[in-house]
């Protein structure tokens, strides 16, 4: 069984200041994973996803994410927020191939505050 | 522009109502789904489709029905049924079925509450 746990549910940081959302999940094969960003009443958008290949994502917005297999994370990191980087973050685990969209499973989401 | 557009932004039903929630994309995509989100959770999801006149149950279909007649066209009724219809509504679509480490393209959502 997939399970992906976000350890924060809210996270508050300066802006210019490094930001870390933190993402474990437990997958009995090697999964695809992915971060959204969903900013107040709008859809979900891809930010990253890893499948693979390199452990080093890089997505869009300066985020990036580092797949450490042997801690079970997916951690999402940016160096310096910005203001507009204020919003929810899923984490995502998907199992790979031929699979039932039922298992895909989404994280509670963290709430990411910038202060001014 | 390609992309998913959903109809309307809010909805107001009365209990006891039927609702239908639409759901267009012009992506070319196979694959459609539809997900839940209460405050505070993740996505659930209610019903996904992997091709036209083809749909599945998701992990909350009861009190939901969908229908898959057109490939760019999903939509969700929610019915009299569903004991707690008030929450975010997210239509998603991605490019085939065979692979769910495709990217989910998401909707803007409807937001339904019941009076």
């Amino acid at each position: 069984a997939q399970s992906v746990t976000q350890l924060d549910s809210h996270v508050s940081v300066s802006e210019g200041t490094p930001v870390l959302l933190r993402c474990n999940y437990s997958s009995s094969y090697s999964p695809s994973l992915f971060w959204y960003v969903q900013h107040p009443n709008k859809g979900l958008q891809l930010l990253l996803k890893y499948t693979s290949a390199a452990t080093l994502v890089k997505g869009i917005n300066g985020f990036e994410a580092e797949f450490k297999k042997s801690e079970t994370s997916f951690h999402l990191t940016k160096p310096s927020a910005h203001m507009s980087d204020a919003a929810e973050y899923f984490c995502v685990v998907s199992p790979p191939g031929y699979s039932s969209a039922s298992k895909i499973i989404f994280g509670s989401g963290t709430r990411l505050s910038i202060r001014p | 522009d390609g992309g998913i557009t959903q109809s309307p932004k809010y909805l107001f039903r009365k209990e006891g109502q039927n609702v239908t929630l639409s759901c267009e994309q012009n992506l070319n995509h196979d694959a459609m789904y539809w997900y839940r989100q209460d405050p505070g959770q993740g996505l659930r999801l209610i019903y996904y489709s992997q091709i036209v006149n083809d749909f599945q149950k998701g992990d909350i279909a009861e009190g939901y029905s969908v229908s898959r007649e057109k490939k760019e066209s999903f939509p969700l009724t929610v019915t009299s049924a569903q004991k707690n219809p008030t929450a975010f509504y997210l239509c998603a679509s991605s490019i085939g079925f065979k692979d769910t480490t495709d990217t989910q393209y998401f909707g803007p959502g409807t937001r339904l509450t019941v009076l």
